[in-house]
């Protein structure tokens, strides 16, 4: 069965701290996602990722970074947390067809 | 650029009753086309997607889709609604074999028991 883990499902984090989201994926999957779901404006792309090392900012990058170092790990940064930061982030992996979702991270910046 | 219109930000129904969120896309070419579901609290799965051939195609659940091309439609459909079927649904757009989606609003079912 396909999986895709996201490290956290809860987060609490102050403003200004730097932050991690990590994800994996074990279907050897050249494509990855982070996208941030906030409601009324469905999923919007953050950044994506081709392969290994390789990188495209999405729709929203700006106060996130992104890395990934192995194939199966996309790691999402936010170099100093801020409070409009705090949503649901979901991370997803594709090859050639659908994407397929990890459980999502609620992060909260307070 | 593509995008992805769900008309419908909230639809209640009674259970046992028929379903449809609508769907509508832009893009240029043909595009792959999927429905998402989202339980409270949890990630996405996919319910159904069309890539080509016959334009009516059968998911999960009980689920199924009809694409219209000259309605720049994929509205998701259900005979018959269960209250688990109380969920938030997307409609997405996928191109360049899986290397980019762009997902619509989102509808939010309610069932009634």
């Amino acid at each position: 069965d396909v999986k895709v883990t996201q490290s956290s499902r809860y987060l609490v984090k102050r403003t200004g701290e730097k932050v991690f989201l990590e994800c994996v994926q074990d279907m050897d999957h050249e494509n990855m996602f982070w996208y941030r779901q906030d409601p009324g404006l469905g999923l919007r792309l953050i950044y994506f990722s081709y392969d290994v090392k390789m990188k495209e900012k999405g729709d929203i990058p700006e106060g996130y970074s992104v890395s990934r170092e192995k194939k199966e790990r996309f790691s999402l940064i936010l170099e100093s947390a801020s409070t409009n930061q705090t949503s649901m982030y979901l991370c997803a992996s594709s090859k050639n067809t659908e994407a397929f979702f990890g459980q999502g991270t609620r992060l909260t910046v307070v | 650029a593509q995008s992805v219109t769900q008309p419908d930000i909230h639809i209640t129904v009674s259970e046992g009753a028929s379903l449809e969120l609508r769907c509508n896309y832009s893009y240029g070419a043909t595009p792959y086309l999927f429905w998402y579901v989202q339980s409270p609290g949890q990630g996405l799965q996919l319910l159904l997607k069309y890539f080509s051939g016959d334009t009516l195609v059968q998911g999960i659940k009980g689920f199924e889709a009809e694409f219209k091309r000259s309605q720049s439609s994929f509205n998701l459909r259900k005979p018959s609604v269960h209250w688990s079927d109380a969920a938030e649904y997307f409609c997405a757009v996928g191109k360049n074999y899986g290397q980019n989606f762009v997902f619509g609003p989102g509808t939010r079912l309610s069932v009634l028991p």
